[in-house]
């Protein structure tokens, strides 16, 4: 299968400050990237819909301001956690899709964020 | 809505032993079912999907799981359990056109093998 990829796989920040996690889809072109956040021995929530150029599109509940998400490239989609707070640890997981509804959307590692 | 229940967040064999690994879900429109593996440190991978066409899918590394309406269940199953199979999985529903779109993940079952 096509391989996406996640920077950093971990990551530790103050209070505060903003956390910038990088997905990029290494040998396909992602025209749909998705951002999953997973709470400790809960379920993958879907966070947010983005396709190449276009703002994303969010779940209901997910406040857009605090979890920006980019996708300026066919390669590259960024989800920044702005003013991080401690309930904001989590993993966070996105997958990718290089062609229509039916493709296969491929996942990442994941990152996990502790905030202290 | 739609809803994935995953009985049994941990599940240990033996080695050679079946594997049976839960789901059941809800969904208001005829679904699309997924099962992921989950390897330590590792992306999700998918073992299989069901899209209506045959009852009972077959997928990689010789897990299979059959389609029941009447129990809405997605039962994930291998005959003989190899050490390299111990992961977290997870099974999950869609009911978009083509399945991948909004995934609605279960909590997942980490499944041990011991020799």
């Amino acid at each position: 299968g096509a391989v996406v990829s996640q920077h950093p796989s971990w990551v530790i920040c103050k209070s505060g400050t903003s956390v910038k996690i990088e997905c990029r889809s290494l040998d396909f072109q992602a025209t749909t990237m998705f951002w999953y956040r997973q709470f400790p021995k809960q379920s993958l929530m879907l966070m947010a819909t983005s396709n190449e150029g276009s703002k994303a599109t969010y779940e209901q509940g997910v406040e857009k301001d605090k979890f920006l998400i980019n996708h300026a490239s066919l390669t590259l989609s960024t989800l920044t956690v702005t003013s991080a707070h401690p309930e904001d640890s989590s993993f966070y997981i996105c997958s990718a899709r290089g062609g229509g509804t039916n493709t296969e959307a491929f996942f990442g590692q994941g990152t996990r964020l502790t905030v202290v | 809505a739609q809803s994935v229940t995953q009985l049994g967040s941990h599940v240990s064999v033996s080695e050679g032993a079946l594997v049976l690994l839960r789901c059941n879900y809800s969904s208001s429109v005829p679904p699309y079912l997924f099962w992921y593996v989950q390897y330590p440190n590792q992306g999700l991978q998918l073992l299989l999907k069901y899209t209506s066409a045959a009852t009972l899918v077959k997928g990689i590394n010789g897990f299979e799981a059959e389609f029941k309406k009447s129990e809405t269940s997605f039962h994930l199953t291998k005959p003989s359990a190899h050490m390299s199979d111990a992961a977290e999985y997870f099974c999950a529903v869609s009911d978009q056109p083509g399945g991948y779109n909004k995934l609605i993940f279960g909590a997942g079952t980490r499944l041990a093998v011991h020799p």
